[in-house]
């Protein structure tokens, strides 16, 4: 199946700097990739919806100019968590649509997640 | 509101015995309902999805999920669970036109007893 890596995998960084995380589709062109976030116990929650050369639709309660967004190519999105804090330590996961015949809906592709710490 | 409930945060089940993981959803429309699964230091791999057509649904590695409109459930099944089934289990629902956009439960542990 397609592959969806995710760039660290593991960062710790320091309260007031900004972490840059890497998602890319390895083997196919995604057109849209999502930023979930998941802490410790609990379910992936949607952070943002990003598109290819367009802004990134974020959810609400999800600060925008906290978690920046940038889907620069088909395989690469990025998300900057800009003067992170500690309650920004969370498990970061991105996915990628690689969109199909099934109403447009395709099939969606995690990578392994990234984890930040921030002390 | 779409959301997706699963009642069980963990459950342990003995190497060659069936397993069922429940999943209740809440959606407005005809809904999209995946299950996926997430081992450590991996992405999270789809098992199988129901979008429409025949209600049981066929999976990878021998999982199926039976949609039942009536109940709002997706429940996941395996008739023999081996060990290396241990993992954690998402269900998510989606649909419409908001391509992609998914809305994950709980999530279970799921351990496999020798």
């Amino acid at each position: 199946g397609a592959v969806v890596s995710q760039h660290p995998s593991w960062v710790i960084c320091k309260s007031g700097t900004s972490v840059k995380i890497e998602c890319r589709s390895l083997d196919f062109q995604a057109t849209t990739m999502f930023w979930y976030r998941q802490f410790p116990k609990q379910s992936l929650m949607l952070m943002a919806t990003s598109n290819e050369g367009s802004k990134a639709t974020y959810e609400q309660g999800v600060e925008k100019d906290k978690f920046l967004i940038n889907h620069a190519s088909l395989t690469l999105s990025t998300l900057t968590v800009t003067s992170a804090h500690p309650e920004d330590s969370s498990f970061y996961i991105c996915s990628a649509r690689d969109s199909g015949l099934a109403g447009g809906w395709g099939t969606q592709y995690f990578g392994p997640g990234t984890r930040l710490l921030v002390l | 509101a779409q959301s997706v409930t699963q009642p069980d945060i963990h459950i342990t089940v003995s190497e060659g015995a069936s397993l069922e993981l429940r999943c209740n959803y809440s959606y407005g429309a005809t809904p999209y309902l995946f299950w996926y699964v997430q081992s450590p230091g991996q992405g999270l791999q789809l098992l199988l999805k129901y979008f429409s057509g025949d209600t049981l649904v066929q999976g990878i590695k021998g999982f199926e999920a039976e949609f039942k409109r009536s109940q709002s459930s997706f429940n996941l099944r395996k008739p023999s669970v081996h060990w290396s089934d241990a993992a954690e289990y998402f269900c998510a629902v989606g649909g419409g036109t908001s391509y992609g956009k998914l809305t994950f439960g709980q999530g279970t542990i799921l351990t496999v007893h020798p």
